[in-house]
């Protein structure tokens, strides 16, 4: 079975450019989440979607990020424009279920340099 | 918001030795799981244990969960130097959107 994936791995750009990523989540899976992940935390979640639907979007910065999930199944995040503090691995994750039942399946994430 | 706080932040141990992580959290929760990351990599999931669990084991992996104390701890036995990695508990909140939220984790090196 084909995993989540990603792409680019990885990305280098100039402040205030802007950038998008890919994410493919397993075939089937309904729900699909973007979590950014800053060098030594923890992933913190920006956005969840159940189909193409917006679960939780709390933690997006709406301002400078969106995200879209056409067709309910593959999505981008886009980052607009682009600042120094947005530097971070951004995890696309996916389930087949609602996250009380089970597990969530990442892809090897995509690397983000601002400078 | 960081729900779960990992104990220790970091940990040194030699190959053969037992490693053990704690977890703290702060609201009820649905469910807790353990995450594992290699350095440059995505998560990988490894063990979930339900709010009405109290124990679980999956091969070398022990997971015990303290409803009470808000707290929940991670054992790896006879470890291996493929065991280095960063672990990540997360906990899954009561109420409110389905949602997974993450610790700061703690990095394990095994050292051979």
């Amino acid at each position: 079975e084909a995993g989540v994936a990603q792409s680019p791995r990885y990305k280098i750009i100039e402040k205030r450019q802007s950038v998008a990523f890919w994410c493919n989540p397993i075939s089937g899976h309904a729900t699909l989440y973007w979590y950014q992940q800053i060098l030594g935390q923890g992933p913190k979640l920006l956005i969840q979607f159940q189909n193409n639907g917006v679960v939780d979007d709390s933690q997006l910065p709406k301002d400078r990020f969106s995200a879209e999930r056409l067709k309910g199944v593959d999505s981008t995040l886009k980052i607009q424009p682009a600042k120094l503090e947005d530097s971070a691995v951004y995890l696309c994750a996916s389930s087949p279920t609602l996250l009380a039942t089970g597990e969530l399946f990442f892809g090897e994430g995509s690397r983000l340099t601002v400078l | 918001s960081q729900q779960g706080e990992e104990d220790p932040q970091a940990l040194s141990i030699q190959e053969g030795e037992n490693a053990t992580m704690n977890c703290s959290y702060k609201t009820s929760i649905n469910n807790l799981q353990w995450y594992r990351q290699n350095s440059g990599r995505g998560l990988v999931h490894l063990i979930l244990i339900r709010s009405n669990e109290r124990e679980k084991h999956s091969g070398r992996l022990r997971v015990t969960l303290d409803t009470s104390k808000k707290s929940s701890s991670l054992l790896i036995t006879a470890s291996r130097a493929a065991d280095t990695a960063s672990y990540f508990c997360a906990t899954s909140p009561q109420g409110g959107s389905e949602k997974l939220v993450f610790g700061k984790g703690t990095k394990l090196t095994v050292n051979p």
